[in-house]
């Protein structure tokens, strides 16, 4: 089956550093992948769909300029939370959307734990 | 827009007892559905989906979802309940109205706890 990867699977960092997350498709290309957020004991929220060649579109209150992403090839997309607070602390997921399923399924990564101190 | 409701933070059920977690949604074309679940600090695992066709979908680890277009509802069931069924389980739904429309909507998630 389409299996996606994270990595790192968590990190901890300083405030005011940066902090890149590499989400990759393994098996399949993926020429759309999407970013959530989830915070505990909540639902995962849609932070941007990233494109392959193409900027990514973010959703609504969400600062392009604090949270890059880049997609630079059909198999890998990365976030990189910029000067990193806090409030930055999360649960990052990645999905990739295989557009061979039937459905142009989305298959998640496992998550990536953020922790800036 | 498409929206997702699932009104319970938590179901509690006995072991051997059968589960059921709700999920109601709201989409202006024909829905796509699908039921994750998701353990501490893991991504989500995909447990089923429907498209079309049987309403009755048959899921990994003995999961099943009825669908119920006039109650617009997508419910998670399973007849005998485990320990390790315990998890935070997500409805989600994808409003296919055309090219581009791929986004998934999720429920805020029900965490289901099994007692031994």
């Amino acid at each position: 089956g389409a299996v996606v990867s994270q990595h790192p699977s968590w990190v901890i960092c300083k405030s005011g550093t940066s902090v890149k997350i590499e989400c990759r498709s393994l098996d399949f290309q993926a020429t759309t992948m999407f970013w959530y957020r989830q915070f505990p004991k909540q639902s995962l929220m849609l932070m941007a769909t990233s494109n392959e060649g193409s900027k990514a579109t973010y959703e609504q209150g969400v600062e392009k300029d604090k949270f890059l992403i880049n997609h630079a090839s059909l198999t890998l997309s990365t976030l990189t939370v910029t000067s990193a607070h806090p409030e930055d602390s999360s649960f990052y997921i990645c999905s990739a959307r295989d557009l061979k399923s039937e459905v142009d399924e989305q298959f998640f990564g496992p998550g990536t734990r953020l922790t800036v101190l | 827009a498409q929206s997702v409701a699932q009104p319970e933070d938590q179901v509690n059920v006995a072991e051997g007892n059968p589960l059921t977690v709700k999920c109601t949604y709201s989409v202006s074309g024909n829905p796509y559905l699908f039921w994750y679940v998701q353990y501490p600090n893991r991504g989500l695992q995909f447990l089923l989906k429907y498209i079309t066709g049987d309403n009755l979908v048959k899921g990994s680890y003995g999961f099943e979802a009825e669908f119920n277009k006039s109650q617009t509802s997508f419910h998670l069931k399973k007849p005998s309940a485990l320990v390790s069924d315990s998890a935070l389980y997500f409805c989600a739904v994808r409003d296919y109205s055309g090219a581009g429309s791929y986004q998934l909507t999720f429920g805020k998630g029900t965490k289901l706890s099994v007692i031994p």
